[in-house]
């Protein structure tokens, strides 16, 4: 079956501290990848999305950066966090089923 | 560029009453596709329903019921008799296809509903 995995579900780190989610897929091959952010009380704004391994588009420019090191894992990272990378991460697939896309169940990221 | 408004931040009703949500989308293609989600408290995305669009006809799912009119670019959402557990943010999306293979999703901001008792 298809399955989405996204973790950990929740982090907290300190200001300058890096971070590494990550995200892999299970039951396809060559998905399009996505990462979006919902900061608090605001809507998912688009971080970055993947048709493929080592190709990245990135929506916006800030303190982020996105690899594919494998068809199916999507990394999102940073080198050093600020307090404004809080927020709510969520993965998604562009699953070819009546749901067109599948998301993962979220990481809640607080910047300390 | 794609984009999706959802006019409305925050409503609150009585139990009961129904609800309309709005969507205006714009997009410069003809082939795209529009969703509806809910999000609970929990943070999870929760799909309601996909349209394509080249189909323009209503759906209806229980209380829940979609009007998408492409002449004035809308894809409103209307919850009938609503319930405390309809409490949650809504987002309405749009997806659509880009040269070389990729297919980008984007939200609206939301609109946070509170059904009261």
């Amino acid at each position: 079956s298809q399955t989405i995995h996204q973790w950990p579900a929740t982090l907290v780190q300190p200001v300058g501290s890096p971070l590494s989610l990550e995200c892999t897929v299970e039951g396809t091959s060559n998905p399009n990848l996505y990462w979006y952010r919902q900061a608090a009380g605001r809507g998912l704004q688009l971080l970055f999305y993947s048709v493929g391994i080592g190709q990245i588009s990135s929506e916006v420019p800030q303190n982020l950066s996105a690899s594919r090191p494998q068809d199916r894992q999507f990394i999102l990272s940073s080198k050093k966090l600020l307090l404004s990378d809080s927020g709510f991460y969520l993965c998604a697939w562009r699953s070819w089923g009546r749901k067109g896309y599948t998301f993962g169940s979220g990481t809640r990221l607080t910047v300390v | 560029a794609q984009k999706v408004t959802q006019a409305q931040t925050e409503i609150s009703v009585v139990e009961k009453e129904d609800v309309t949500l709005d969507c205006v989308y714009e997009t410069r293609d003809t082939t795209y596709y529009l969703f509806w989600y809910k999000q609970p408290p929990s943070g999870e995305l929760v799909f309601l329903i996909r349209r394509n669009s080249f189909d323009e006809q209503n759906e209806i799912s229980g209380r829940y019921s979609w009007n998408f009119q492409k002449s004035t670019s809308s894809f409103n959402f209307t919850i009938t008799a609503s319930q405390v557990v309809d409490s949650a943010v809504y987002f309405c999306a749009l997806s659509e296809k880009y040269p070389g293979g990729s297919e980008k999703l984007v939200f609206g901001k939301g609109m946070k509903l509170t059904v009261n008792p």
